[in-house]
């Protein structure tokens, strides 16, 4: 069974600060895909990252960076120069094809909160 | 254009009863799918319907159904609610069978008392 392991519940950081997030993960899957989310308290999940296993370079959007790190099973989340606005609930996750179904499901991680301040 | 939408967004039911949630995906998106939040944790995969089609089901009780429409919007049943169902309750749409990129709707928040 896959799974995700997110070890922060919480992590504070102060504007313009850069900040990691951890993920870890467990698949014997050899093709994966990793995704991190991020929901503010509307409840919304955005879609901030994506990578794929076969990816030879860290993925990164903007101010979002994967630390993709194949060997230890880890695809931690660097936000650079954070603002108020990326105080939120992060979530890490993992595409999982369902077995002897079609489809796919992602599995995520319990998630961290992220708070930023001024 | 309009983003995953989701009804109805809060709702308060009590034990036994019956709850529908509706879904309509992102235009063009054939491929929608359903989440259960519950507090404090990350989302859980309910089902992912395509074309109309189920394509998966993840471990939740057979109180639980769901069906796609002909414009690929969406319904997720739950019949005898119980205290345990309080969840937000999240759907995403995607244009492809298999997962790409998903976008989520808010959410129906449900709470069964």
């Amino acid at each position: 069974a896959q799974k995700i392991t997110q070890t922060q519940p919480g992590m504070f950081v102060q504007e313009k600060e850069a900040v990691t997030l951890d993920c870890t993960y467990d698949t014997s899957d050899p093709s994966y895909g990793l995704f991190w989310y991020k929901q503010p308290s509307s409840g919304e999940m955005i879609f901030l990252i994506y990578q794929g296993s076969y990816d030879q370079q860290n993925a990164t959007e903007g101010r979002y960076s994967l630390n993709f790190q194949k060997a230890r099973k880890s695809a931690n989340l660097v936000i650079s120069a954070s603002q108020l606005g990326d105080s939120a609930m992060y979530f890490c996750a993992m595409r999982e094809d369902l077995a002897n179904q079609a489809g796919t499901a992602l599995i995520f991680g319990k998630g961290t909160t992220l708070s930023v301040s001024s | 254009d309009a983003g995953v939408t989701q009804s109805p967004t809060h709702l308060i039911k009590t034990r036994g009863q019956q709850v529908t949630l509706r879904c309509s995906p992102i235009s063009g998106h054939k491929s929608v799918s359903w989440y259960q939040q519950v507090l404090g944790q990350g989302p859980q995969f309910i089902f992912q319907y395509y074309e109309k089609e189920e394509r998966g089901r993840g471990n939740f009780p057979d109180r639980f159904s769901a069906r796609q429409f002909p414009n690929y919007s969406s319904e997720l049943n739950v019949n005898a609610l119980l205290l345990g169902d309080s969840a937000l309750y999240l759907c995403a749409s995607s244009g492809w069978g298999h997962i790409g990129e998903l976008f989520f709707g808010e959410g129906s928040r449900l709470t069964v008392l």
